[in-house]
């Protein structure tokens, strides 16, 4: 059984802080992880993916992998109130064709 | 570039009634598809997915079943809704070739049942 775990939050920054979004996995043979954010009553958007230890950066969010440690999170730098949504963690194996998804990280970013 | 369509974006239907919701994906050939529900508050769970016209991996036994009649277009259906139907359906597509692995979702169906 592969699963991923998000804490559901509600996590709270200020507006212009870090916002760090941690998700962890079972499978230790999950290749390819994907973080989506989703407003409200909106359908899940893709923001970052990573397939490979270490950091990837795209303007403001950051996406860091250590395989090792099961581990994938999500730096939003500079939060803005706009961010404020829920964020999906995603992992995918390596010739499965399915995508596992935790349960989402509410953020909200007060002005 | 792609794009992938649902509809109807909105429904409210009675409990029995039956249900076909149409995703359409633009500018790829061969995708994968993906049906998945999203209840309220919840995360998401996959319904149904599909390599190929013609071929449907089931996920969870319900009452609903999936086609994929055209390489493009994935329909998901039901003969009788239960009140338990009711969520947010999402259709999503992936690319088969390369080793890009990202799944794009449509814009979602969101299914009231009474």
């Amino acid at each position: 059984q592969k699963e991923v775990e998000q804490n559901s939050g509600p996590l709270s920054v200020p507006e212009g802080a870090i916002a760090s979004l941690n998700c962890t996995y079972s499978d230790r043979v999950s290749q390819s992880f994907f973080w989506y954010r989703q407003y409200s009553g909106k359908s899940p958007e893709l923001i970052m993916s990573i397939y490979s230890n270490g950091d990837k950066e795209d303007g403001r969010f950051t996406a860091q992998l250590n395989k090792a440690s099961q581990y994938v999170s999500l730096l939003i730098r500079d939060s803005q109130p706009s961010d404020s949504a829920t964020y999906l963690c995603a992992v995918k194996v390596d010739n499965f064709n399915k995508f596992y998804f935790g349960s989402g990280t509410k953020l909200n970013v007060k002005p | 570039s792609q794009t992938i369509h649902q509809w109807p974006a909105t429904l409210v239907q009675p409990v029995g009634s039956p249900l076909s919701l149409e995703c359409t994906v633009e500018g790829t050939s061969n995708p994968n598809l993906y049906w998945y529900r999203q209840a309220a508050g919840r995360g998401l769970q996959l319904l149904f997915y599909s390599v190929g016209i013609g071929q449907i991996s089931s996920e969870v036994p319900q009452n609903l079943s999936a086609s994929r009649p055209q390489d493009r277009q994935f329909i998901l259906s039901s003969k009788k809704l239960l009140l338990s139907d009711s969520g947010f359906y999402l259709c999503a597509w992936r690319h088969t070739s390369g080793s890009n692995n990202e799944q794009f979702f449509g814009p979602g169906t969101r299914l009231t049942v009474l």
